[in-house]
């Protein structure tokens, strides 16, 4: 069983729907929780980072974990074409060693 | 705007050549940096991390004699690919904790061996 598992995809919506990208994590000693953007042929671009169980907002996006059910969420709202990417999450117990899932390709279509 | 950048963006070279990539700390200094594998389609491995002064240290699978790496300095790390093959060809990424915050990432180097 893989540390963080994350649905591939590839998700398409339409322009302005509400996009929700998921992980879950085997883990319980996992903390840190990040979710990172990643353009084609480009590194990844840490979106958000959140502690321990809760949510967090910024701008469209919301991320929100459960480490009850050891689940992790990005919401996007409003989605736009330039949210068409690879969104990976991220787990780490606290130090700097990152478990990444494989990333789910998102595509907004006009 | 980046905060770690990663040089070159893309090089292509012969098999059996050597071929070093610079990842740099811009602002800031890291003790510690991380270098990255990732294949088409498929999430970031960890190779190995890179310790400012002292020995990298490498995940396990990873040739330590193929894969070089140096932090000579606060701000820069580099990784040689050594007598590079085909199958050496993949998408090299470097990152570096900011103080207070996860990892930053470069934009990687697109590593093409012919």
């Amino acid at each position: 069983q893989k540390e963080v598992e994350q649905d591939p995809g590839p998700l398409s919506v339409p322009e302005g729907a509400i996009v929700s990208l998921n992980c879950t994590y085997s883990n319980s000693a996992f903390q840190y929780f990040m979710w990172y953007r990643q353009y084609s042929r480009k590194g990844p671009e840490l979106l958000m980072y959140t502690y321990s169980s809760g949510n967090k907002e910024d701008g469209r996006f919301t991320a929100q974990v459960d480490k009850s059910s050891k689940y992790i969420s990005l919401f996007i709202r409003d989605s736009q074409p330039s949210d068409s990417a690879t969104y990976l999450c991220a787990v780490t117990g606290g130090g700097n060693k990152l478990t990444f899932g494989t990333g789910t390709q998102l595509k907004v279509e006009l | 705007g980046a905060v770690v950048s990663q040089h070159p963006s893309w090089v292509i070279c012969k098999s059996g050549t050597s071929v070093k990539i610079e990842c740099r700390s811009l602002d800031f200094q890291a003790t510690t940096m991380f270098w990255y594998r990732q294949f088409p389609k498929q999430s970031l491995m960890l190779m190995a991390t890179s310790n400012e002064g002292s020995k990298a240290t490498y995940e396990q699978g990873v040739e330590k004699d193929k894969f070089l790496i140096n932090h000579a300095s606060l701000t820069l790390s580099t990784l040689t690919v050594t007598s590079a093959h085909p199958e050496d060809s993949s998408f090299y990424i470097c990152s570096a904790p900011v103080s207070g915050q996860p990892q930053h990432f470069g934009d990687g180097t697109r590593l093409s061996i012919l």
